[in-house]
């Protein structure tokens, strides 16, 4: 069975120190990857999606970047965070064009940005 | 582009009472139609999900939903609520012929179940 990780589960960091979240996938191939940002008491914002090692789309012009070094890991990075970066960030998964557009989604990294 | 909307923002409701959460969603172009839970400080959880077929769909935890394509809807229901079910829920709408799987969420709900 497929399941997928993130991780820290928690981060409080300083205003302009950087940032990377990991998030990783077990148990299929080839995946369409996604980072997401919630807001407090907010839906969800999709950040960026991935539909292959190396390639990145961004949906949102922000200080945030995403990089797939891996076909089953996903990373969301900035270099200097500011305190609108907090929130809680999911990341997830979907199989692709073979299926029914419906995503997996990890336990979310909750940051916190001082 | 495609848009979902969730009148309600916050819904209170007595244990054991039923429940509606209502989803309205705009597309030019067929669509699949989700539903997520997610709980405290966690992930999202599929309750249900339309493809085709069947307008009304079950999921998980007793939960049920009616795809309406005429009123572009695809309302929530419980017959009788539990206190475990106090969470926020998700309606979220995707493009069947998307060139990736791009899923639209709406706003979301906060389900309160009151002892």
């Amino acid at each position: 069975s497929q399941t997928i990780h993130q991780w820290p589960a928690t981060l409080v960091q300083p205003v302009g120190s950087p940032l990377s979240l990991e998030c990783t996938v077990e148990g299929t191939s080839n995946p369409n990857l996604y980072w997401y940002r919630q807001a407090a008491g907010r839906g969800l914002q999709l950040l960026f999606y991935s539909v292959g090692i190396g390639q990145i789309s961004s949906e949102v012009p922000q200080n945030l970047s995403a990089s797939r070094p891996q076909d089953r890991q996903f990373i969301l990075s900035s270099k200097k965070l500011l305190l609108s970066d907090s929130g809680f960030y999911l990341c997830a998964w979907s199989v692709g064009l073979a299926g029914n557009n419906e995503q997996f989604f990890g336990p979310g990294t909750r940051l916190t940005v001082l | 582009a495609q848009s979902v909307t969730q009148l309600d923002s916050q819904v209170p409701v007595f244990e054991e009472a039923p429940v509606e959460l209502r989803c309205n969603y705009s597309s030019s172009v067929s669509v699949y139609l989700f539903w997520y839970v997610q709980y405290p400080n966690q992930g999202l959880q599929l309750l249900l999900k339309y493809l085709s077929g069947s307008t009304l769909v079950k999921g998980i935890n007793g939960f049920e939903a009616e795809f309406n394509k005429s009123q572009t809807s695809f309302h929530l229901r419980k017959p009788s609520v539990h206190i475990s079910d106090t969470a926020e829920y998700f309606c979220a709408v995707s493009d069947m012929k998307t060139s990736y799987d791009k899923v639209i969420f709406g706003p979301g709900t906060s389900l309160s179940v009151i002892p």
